[in-house]
Protein backbone atom coordinates (compact mmCIF):
# COMPACT_ATOMS: atom_id res chain seq x y z
CA UNK A 1 0.00 0.00 0.00
CA UNK A 2 1.36 3.31 -1.11
CA UNK A 3 0.55 5.51 1.78
CA UNK A 4 2.01 8.65 0.06
CA UNK A 5 0.54 9.03 -3.73
CA UNK A 6 2.52 12.03 -6.17
CA UNK A 7 1.05 13.04 -8.96
CA UNK A 8 1.91 14.09 -11.83
CA UNK A 9 4.33 10.58 -12.26
CA UNK A 10 5.85 12.67 -14.91
CA UNK A 11 5.68 16.26 -16.03
CA UNK A 12 7.20 17.83 -18.92
CA UNK A 13 6.96 21.49 -19.98
CA UNK A 14 8.85 24.39 -21.38
CA UNK A 15 10.72 26.98 -19.58
CA UNK A 16 8.46 29.70 -17.87
CA UNK A 17 5.73 27.45 -17.42
CA UNK A 18 3.79 26.98 -14.20
CA UNK A 19 3.59 23.93 -12.76
CA UNK A 20 1.78 22.14 -9.68
CA UNK A 21 2.98 19.08 -7.87
CA UNK A 22 0.90 17.07 -5.48
CA UNK A 23 1.18 15.09 -2.57
CA UNK A 24 -1.60 12.83 -1.16
CA UNK A 25 -2.43 10.89 1.84
CA UNK A 26 -5.17 9.48 4.13
CA UNK A 27 -2.91 9.57 6.70
CA UNK A 28 -2.01 12.54 9.06
CA UNK A 29 2.01 13.51 9.21
CA UNK A 30 3.15 15.23 11.97
CA UNK A 31 5.55 16.62 9.34
CA UNK A 32 6.02 16.64 5.71
CA UNK A 33 9.40 16.85 3.64
CA UNK A 34 10.03 17.65 -0.50
CA UNK A 35 13.29 16.41 -1.60
CA UNK A 36 15.16 17.28 -5.30
CA UNK A 37 17.03 14.19 -6.89
CA UNK A 38 19.50 14.82 -9.70
CA UNK A 39 20.33 12.26 -11.56
CA UNK A 40 23.45 10.31 -10.20
CA UNK A 41 22.86 12.22 -6.90
CA UNK A 42 21.02 11.65 -3.56
CA UNK A 43 17.86 13.45 -3.07
CA UNK A 44 18.70 16.93 -1.26
CA UNK A 45 16.26 18.26 1.61
CA UNK A 46 14.57 21.66 0.44
CA UNK A 47 11.69 22.29 3.15
CA UNK A 48 10.13 21.01 5.55
CA UNK A 49 6.25 21.84 6.73
CA UNK A 50 4.89 21.46 9.76
CA UNK A 51 1.92 23.18 10.30
CA UNK A 52 -1.69 22.52 8.99
CA UNK A 53 -2.58 25.46 6.25
CA UNK A 54 1.58 26.37 6.35
CA UNK A 55 2.60 27.80 3.05
CA UNK A 56 6.41 27.88 2.62
CA UNK A 57 8.24 29.82 -0.06
CA UNK A 58 11.85 28.97 -1.60
CA UNK A 59 12.47 31.44 -4.49
CA UNK A 60 9.98 30.14 -7.23
CA UNK A 61 9.11 27.65 -4.81
CA UNK A 62 5.78 27.47 -2.84
CA UNK A 63 5.47 24.80 -0.72
CA UNK A 64 1.92 24.06 1.03
CA UNK A 65 0.83 21.60 4.26
CA UNK A 66 -2.83 20.98 3.66
CA UNK A 67 -5.03 22.31 6.42
CA UNK A 68 -5.50 18.38 8.12
CA UNK A 69 -1.74 17.60 7.65
CA UNK A 70 -2.06 15.18 4.51
CA UNK A 71 -1.58 16.30 1.78
CA UNK A 72 1.18 19.13 0.22
CA UNK A 73 1.69 20.93 -2.95
CA UNK A 74 4.49 22.25 -4.41
CA UNK A 75 4.16 25.11 -7.21
CA UNK A 76 6.96 26.42 -8.95
CA UNK A 77 6.74 29.38 -10.62
CA UNK A 78 8.42 30.32 -14.64
CA UNK A 79 10.20 27.15 -14.64
CA UNK A 80 14.35 26.86 -15.65
CA UNK A 81 16.00 24.02 -17.00
CA UNK A 82 18.03 23.47 -13.51
CA UNK A 83 14.65 22.95 -11.88
CA UNK A 84 14.43 19.27 -13.93
CA UNK A 85 14.94 16.34 -11.59
CA UNK A 86 12.61 14.15 -9.22
CA UNK A 87 10.48 16.05 -6.69
CA UNK A 88 9.91 13.47 -3.37
CA UNK A 89 7.63 14.33 -0.73
CA UNK A 90 8.15 12.37 2.27
CA UNK A 91 5.71 12.34 5.09
CA UNK A 92 6.84 12.03 9.12
CA UNK A 93 5.04 10.94 12.32
CA UNK A 94 7.46 10.66 15.14
CA UNK A 95 6.39 9.49 18.63
CA UNK A 96 3.81 7.42 18.80
CA UNK A 97 4.05 6.43 15.14
CA UNK A 98 7.08 6.42 13.33
CA UNK A 99 10.48 7.49 13.02
CA UNK A 100 10.90 5.48 9.44
CA UNK A 101 9.18 8.78 6.91
CA UNK A 102 7.07 7.68 4.05
CA UNK A 103 8.56 8.05 0.44
CA UNK A 104 6.01 8.70 -2.15
CA UNK A 105 7.28 7.58 -5.48
CA UNK A 106 8.32 10.82 -6.94
CA UNK A 107 7.45 13.43 -10.12
CA UNK A 108 10.32 13.35 -12.41
CA UNK A 109 10.06 16.78 -14.28
CA UNK A 110 12.19 18.02 -16.94
CA UNK A 111 11.96 21.90 -18.08
CA UNK A 112 12.90 22.32 -21.59
CA UNK A 113 15.09 25.27 -22.54
CA UNK B 1 31.04 20.61 6.87
CA UNK B 2 30.89 17.20 5.05
CA UNK B 3 27.86 15.52 3.74
CA UNK B 4 27.08 11.76 4.18
CA UNK B 5 29.47 9.65 1.81
CA UNK B 6 29.06 6.26 0.03
CA UNK B 7 31.46 3.68 -1.32
CA UNK B 8 32.10 2.73 -3.52
CA UNK B 9 29.86 4.79 -5.79
CA UNK B 10 29.27 1.77 -8.36
CA UNK B 11 29.47 -1.46 -8.20
CA UNK B 12 29.45 -4.38 -10.57
CA UNK B 13 29.38 -7.84 -9.23
CA UNK B 14 28.55 -11.65 -10.38
CA UNK B 15 25.56 -13.00 -9.52
CA UNK B 16 26.03 -15.39 -6.27
CA UNK B 17 28.86 -13.11 -4.91
CA UNK B 18 28.88 -11.38 -1.89
CA UNK B 19 28.86 -7.05 -1.69
CA UNK B 20 29.35 -4.81 1.06
CA UNK B 21 28.15 -1.07 0.95
CA UNK B 22 29.92 1.56 3.15
CA UNK B 23 28.30 4.62 4.66
CA UNK B 24 29.76 7.45 6.47
CA UNK B 25 26.80 9.37 7.98
CA UNK B 26 27.44 13.23 9.44
CA UNK B 27 29.14 13.68 12.50
CA UNK B 28 26.46 13.79 15.57
CA UNK B 29 24.04 12.21 13.53
CA UNK B 30 22.47 9.50 15.89
CA UNK B 31 20.29 8.44 13.09
CA UNK B 32 20.79 6.11 9.92
CA UNK B 33 18.62 5.11 6.96
CA UNK B 34 19.21 2.55 3.87
CA UNK B 35 17.01 2.90 0.83
CA UNK B 36 17.17 1.30 -2.26
CA UNK B 37 16.04 3.16 -5.47
CA UNK B 38 15.43 1.20 -8.77
CA UNK B 39 15.73 3.44 -12.20
CA UNK B 40 12.96 6.06 -12.21
CA UNK B 41 11.49 4.38 -8.79
CA UNK B 42 10.97 6.24 -5.23
CA UNK B 43 12.71 4.99 -2.54
CA UNK B 44 12.22 1.36 -0.61
CA UNK B 45 13.36 1.47 3.13
CA UNK B 46 15.14 -0.99 4.10
CA UNK B 47 16.79 -0.63 7.68
CA UNK B 48 16.86 2.02 10.17
CA UNK B 49 19.63 2.93 13.07
CA UNK B 50 18.78 5.04 15.91
CA UNK B 51 21.27 5.34 18.12
CA UNK B 52 21.99 2.39 20.54
CA UNK B 53 18.61 0.83 19.99
CA UNK B 54 17.96 -2.17 18.54
CA UNK B 55 17.80 -1.46 13.87
CA UNK B 56 14.07 -1.41 12.84
CA UNK B 57 14.57 -4.35 9.78
CA UNK B 58 11.14 -4.47 8.47
CA UNK B 59 12.38 -3.20 5.26
CA UNK B 60 14.76 -5.97 4.44
CA UNK B 61 13.68 -7.72 1.49
CA UNK B 62 15.11 -11.47 2.50
CA UNK B 63 18.16 -12.88 4.43
CA UNK B 64 20.27 -11.75 2.50
CA UNK B 65 20.56 -8.61 3.53
CA UNK B 66 22.25 -7.46 7.05
CA UNK B 67 23.10 -4.04 8.32
CA UNK B 68 25.56 -3.08 10.97
CA UNK B 69 25.83 0.20 12.59
CA UNK B 70 29.76 0.29 14.51
CA UNK B 71 30.24 2.54 17.27
CA UNK B 72 27.20 4.75 16.40
CA UNK B 73 28.63 6.08 13.27
CA UNK B 74 30.21 4.09 9.98
CA UNK B 75 27.57 1.78 8.55
CA UNK B 76 27.89 -1.26 6.04
CA UNK B 77 25.27 -3.25 4.12
CA UNK B 78 25.74 -6.73 2.95
CA UNK B 79 24.36 -8.61 0.29
CA UNK B 80 24.93 -12.08 -0.06
CA UNK B 81 24.63 -14.32 -2.78
CA UNK B 82 23.58 -11.23 -5.01
CA UNK B 83 20.56 -11.63 -7.77
CA UNK B 84 19.88 -9.81 -10.60
CA UNK B 85 16.93 -8.13 -9.10
CA UNK B 86 19.38 -6.58 -6.51
CA UNK B 87 20.41 -4.45 -9.13
CA UNK B 88 19.44 -0.19 -7.97
CA UNK B 89 20.81 2.41 -6.44
CA UNK B 90 21.18 1.95 -2.57
CA UNK B 91 20.78 5.43 -0.17
CA UNK B 92 22.63 5.82 2.51
CA UNK B 93 21.04 8.96 4.82
CA UNK B 94 21.75 10.59 7.86
CA UNK B 95 19.48 12.63 10.35
CA UNK B 96 19.93 14.35 13.99
CA UNK B 97 17.61 11.16 15.35
CA UNK B 98 15.51 11.65 18.18
CA UNK B 99 18.47 12.24 20.49
CA UNK B 100 20.51 14.72 18.02
CA UNK B 101 20.40 18.50 17.62
CA UNK B 102 18.24 19.43 14.65
CA UNK B 103 14.53 18.00 13.13
CA UNK B 104 14.81 14.05 13.40
CA UNK B 105 12.65 14.03 10.21
CA UNK B 106 14.87 15.77 8.31
CA UNK B 107 17.08 13.54 6.17
CA UNK B 108 20.65 14.02 4.49
CA UNK B 109 21.90 11.54 1.83
CA UNK B 110 24.56 10.33 0.48
CA UNK B 111 25.23 10.11 -3.40
CA UNK B 112 24.44 6.48 -3.43
CA UNK B 113 26.26 3.35 -4.65
CA UNK B 114 25.14 1.66 -7.91
CA UNK B 115 24.63 -1.82 -7.77
CA UNK B 116 25.04 -3.80 -10.89
CA UNK B 117 24.57 -8.24 -10.89
CA UNK B 118 25.45 -9.32 -13.89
Amino acid sequence: TQLLEQSPQFLSIQEGENLTVYCNSSSVFSSLQWYRQEPGEGPVLLVTVVTGGEVKKLKRLTFQFGDARKDSSLHITAAQPGDTGLYLCAGAKGPGGSYIPTFGRGTSLIVHP
Amino acid sequence: GAGVSQSPSNKVTEKGKDVELRCDPISGHTALYWYRQSLGQGLEFLIYFQGNSAPDKSGLPSDRFSAERTGGSVSTLTIQRTQQEDSAVYLCASSPGTSGSGRWDEQYFGPGTRLTVT
